[in-house]
């Protein structure tokens, strides 16, 4: 069983829909968590990042964490086709080695 | 701009060549990561730098792969006798703190 498990897609929704990723872990260490969005053939850009349980709100982008069940999601409203994009979780310890979950495509189709 | 810069972006090689790679951090972060990331794949941490001490390097895939960071600024990562296996995009992040991660464009291999 991977570390990190990611939803993975693709996922196509038509233009301001309401985007849900998750992706669900299994080692209870992880204290840190964030949100990467890779375009095509780039490196990947951090979107959202939190530490603790509960939700980040950050324009159309809402972040939620439950270390009791060990599940995070990110959630887009009203997703525009420039959010087409692969969507990546990652998680780490308290150092610095980070272990990401392996996508979700998503199309926003207008 | 100031970002994370890496060179070359794309690498064509012949197996059992020798490459290397060279990235740039953003100029006032301490911390350097180097990850591999495959088709389909999230990125694959490899080894990290804080200044120019490597403190995680056991997850470097083999012997073949080395990085340095001498000065604490840019940092190079050399595959040796490469395999086509190694065909992959080789990423490079940078941070101030050990926080936010901030990646470069990555270096596209491919080995023929």
């Amino acid at each position: 069983q991977k570390e990190v498990e990611q939803d993975p897609g693709p996922l196509s929704v038509p233009e301001g829909a309401i985007v849900s990723l998750n992706c669900t872990y299994s080692n209870s260490a992880f204290q840190y968590f964030m949100w990467y969005r890779q375009y095509s053939r780039k490196g990947p850009e951090l979107l959202m990042y939190t530490y603790s349980s509960g939700n980040k709100e950050d324009g159309r982008f809402t972040a939620q964490v439950d270390k009791s069940s060990k599940y995070i999601s990110l959630f887009i409203r009203d997703s525009q086709p420039s959010d087409s994009a692969t969507y990546l979780c990652a998680m780490r310890y308290n150092n610095n080695d980070m272990r990401f979950g392996a996508g979700t495509r998503l199309t926003v189709k207008p | 701009d100031t970002g994370v810069s890496q060179n070359p972006r794309h690498k064509i090689t012949k197996r059992g060549q020798n490459v290397t790679f060279r990235c740039d951090p953003i100029s006032e972060h301490n911390r350097l990561y180097w990850y591999r990331q495959t088709l389909g794949q999230g990125p694959e941490f490899l080894t990290y730098f804080q200044n120019e001490a490597q403190l995680e390097k056991s997850r470097l895939l083999s012997d073949r792969f080395s990085a340095e960071r001498p000065k604490g600024s840019f940092s190079t990562l050399e595959i040796q006798r490469t395999e086509q296996g190694d065909s992959a995009m080789y990423l490079c992040a940078s941070s101030s703190g050990g926080d936010t991660q901030y990646f470069g464009p990555g270096t596209r291999l491919t080995v023929l």
